[in-house]
């Protein structure tokens, strides 16, 4: 069964800190993976996407690995700011069918001053 | 280029009443999705359209869902009669031939009293 499963639920941190979110997938056979950030009341944005030859994209303070040999991947994001509070959804692609994406359940960040 | 649209944003209606949702993709967008996300959740594919084609609808609840997609455009999604439980944002996606990428709309936030 395709899964995608993202640690932590939910963070909070200081404005200013980094932080790393994570995501396990079983996905099988993958394609790409992406984040996507979700500002509340409003749709998905992607942030980075990655192919299986890639282990690590930058998009301005947002960093995200890829691990393919382990199915994990992070997203590392550098002196948050308040504007990086949302939710953060991993999507992985492939699995079978014609582009068949799989959702995690995503990590709601809140950056406080 | 112009994002996704849709309409309405906010809806609130009775159980059993009926609702429908408009989703317009990117021009020229060939794949279309319909999402359903439930506070706290990630988005959950209800289905998905090539073209005016469906090529997944594995997860639409089909006693009372319903999408269309004349003409390979405009997209609705309706539900006939609604429950409490599909209370949730509906997200239309699109993207382009061959890649996936997805493009979000801003969603429909749908409350059922």
């Amino acid at each position: 069964k395709n899964q995608v499963e993202q640690s932590p639920q939910s963070l909070i941190i200081l404005e200013g800190k980094n932080c790393t979110l994570q995501c396990n997938y079983t996905v099988s056979p993958f394609s790409n993976l992406r984040w996507y950030k979700q500002d509340t009341g409003r749709g998905p944005v992607s942030l980075t996407i990655m192919t299986f030859s890639e282990n690590t994209k930058s998009n301005g303070r947002y960093t995200a690995t890829l691990d393919a040999d382990t199915k994990q991947s992070s997203l590392h994001i550098t002196a948050s700011q308040l504007s990086d509070s949302a939710s953060y959804i991993c999507v992985v692609s492939g699995g079978g069918g014609y582009q068949k994406v799989t959702f995690g359940t995503g990590t709601k960040l809140q950056v406080i001053p | 280029e112009a994002g996704v649209a849709q309409s309405p944003r906010y809806k609130i209606i009775e159980k059993r009443q009926s609702v429908a949702f408009w989703c317009n993709p990117i021009s020229g967008h060939a794949t279309l999705y319909w999402y359903q996300q439930i506070l706290g959740q990630g988005p959950k594919l209800l289905i998905q359209f090539q073209n005016n084609g469906v090529v997944d609808d594995s997860q639409l609840p089909k006693d009372r869902f319903s999408a269309e997609r004349l003409k390979g455009v405009d997209s609705t999604l309706k539900i006939q009669p609604a429950k409490l439980e599909d209370s949730a944002v509906y997200l239309c996606a699109c993207s382009s031939w061959g890649t996936h990428e997805q493009y979000f709309g801003p969603g429909t936030r749908l409350t059922v009293t």
